[in-house]
This record gives structure tokens, sequence and C-alpha cells, in this order.
């Protein structure tokens, strides 16, 4: 399994201002994945970071809200940007584990917007 | 019509009891699925995936597939108050390789 480093654990941000989430793996991965879960729900994904390439996002995802790197094969970044209180969520990095996506998460982010 | 179903819950079941939590799906041409366990306040851990029909076994935990049927469960064996978490079904689609999270159960065993 891999080993997922996520930072920061948790922030409280003022709105307006962005937030970059930062995704770490002990490994090479082809496919990084960003979710949100969002207070008594599940998860939501937001985007799939391919290295090399633009990220692709589900419905209801836009890149100017949700910018993501994706600079080599073992990190990538999420960033919230322009935050409001209804981004007060736990975001999740994820990674494909292999053949059949076995997919391991990080720590996750809190996120707090105020 | 959601992609991945489960009941809301609270399942409560007494220790020692066998907790069945069920989980159905939309996309017939899926290939795998997979059991998380949430704890408040942290990730998702992964306990169990399956491929192929039949019931799979790893110590305490049963996951149960029916492709047929569109419908994957995951059994508990002898509850632990340790076990009361929110679990996650978890399916990945034909038309990609994301998971499809369906919004778990919460699961609390009485001591």
């Amino acid at each position: 399994s891999a080993v997922i480093s996520q930072k920061p654990s948790r922030d409280i941000c003022q709105r307006g201002t962005s937030l970059t989430i930062q995704c770490q793996v002990d490994s090479q991965v082809t496919m990084m994945f960003w979710y949100r879960q969002q207070p008594g729900q599940s998860l939501t994904l937001i985007a799939t970071a391919n290295q090399g390439s633009e990220a692709t996002y589900e419905s209801g995802f836009v890149i100017d809200k949700f910018p993501i790197s994706r600079p080599n094969l073992t990190f990538s970044t999420l960033t919230v940007s322009n935050m409001s209180p209804e981004d007060s969520s736990i975001y999740l990095c994820s990674v494909d584990g292999g053949a059949y996506t076995e997919a391991f998460f990080g720590q996750g982010t809190r996120l707090t917007v105020v | 019509q959601k992609e991945v179903e489960q009941n809301s819950g609270p399942l409560s079941v007494p220790e020692g009891a066998i907790a069945s939590l069920n989980c159905t799906y939309s996309d017939r041409g899926s290939q795998s699925f997979f059991w998380y366990r949430q704890y408040s306040g942290k990730s998702p851990e992964l306990i169990m995936f399956i491929y192929s029909n039949g019931d799979k076994e790893d110590g305490r935990f049963t996951a149960q597939l029916n492709k047929a049927s569109q419908y994957v469960s995951l059994l508990i064996r002898d509850s632990q108050p340790s076990d009361s978490a929110t679990y996650l079904c978890a399916v990945n689609m034909e038309y990609g390789n994301k998971l499809v999270f369906g919004a778990g159960t919460i699961l609390r065993v009485k001591s």
C-alpha cells in the first residue's frame, strides 16, 4: 500500500483567501485524486490529476476554484481559491493502487472558513 | 438514481453479534468493489475489496458480491465496540478508474 502524506492537517482561513493543500506519495503513481467530504456527507470526487496533463474535473467543480498541480509522479497540490464558509470541508488526496484501483487516502485536511 | 446506495443507518448491534452492511450499485459493468471504515474525524481506511462473485473472508470480515443483482455486502462477525464507525461502499465504475462512494452506513456496536 502507498503511504500518503498530506498537509496541512487542518487550517482556519478567512473568507476570500486561498489555501493550497499538498499531497506527497512515497512511490510513483499514475493517478492522484482529490476528494471533498462535507460535514456528515460521503466523499465527492473533485478531480483526477495525471502527471503531464491537465486535471480532469467532475461536474460541479471548476479549475478556477480548485486549481490542481501535478509536477511529478509523487506529488500534487490542490488550491481552494476565494474561499467562502461553504468550502469548509475535509479535503482528501488519494492514489490509484494498481489495476483494480485500490484507493489509499492521505490523512485529510480539515478546512474551516470563517 | 444514485450510483451507489447504502442505508445510512444507524445500524445498532450488540457486542458479539454479526453486523450486516449492504450496498447496491447502478453500473452493471462495474469491476471492483471496496469497503472502507471511517472513524469520526479520520480519513477512510480500506478494509476489504472484492472483484469476483461470491464471498471473500479476511478475519472477522466477509465481503459478498453478486454482480447479477448488483449487490455487495460486508459482514462483521463478533462485532466489537471498536467497530463502531461509518462504513463506506465504493465502486470502480466501468467508465473510468475513479471510485464512486456511497453515502455510508453508521454502525454502532453496543457493549
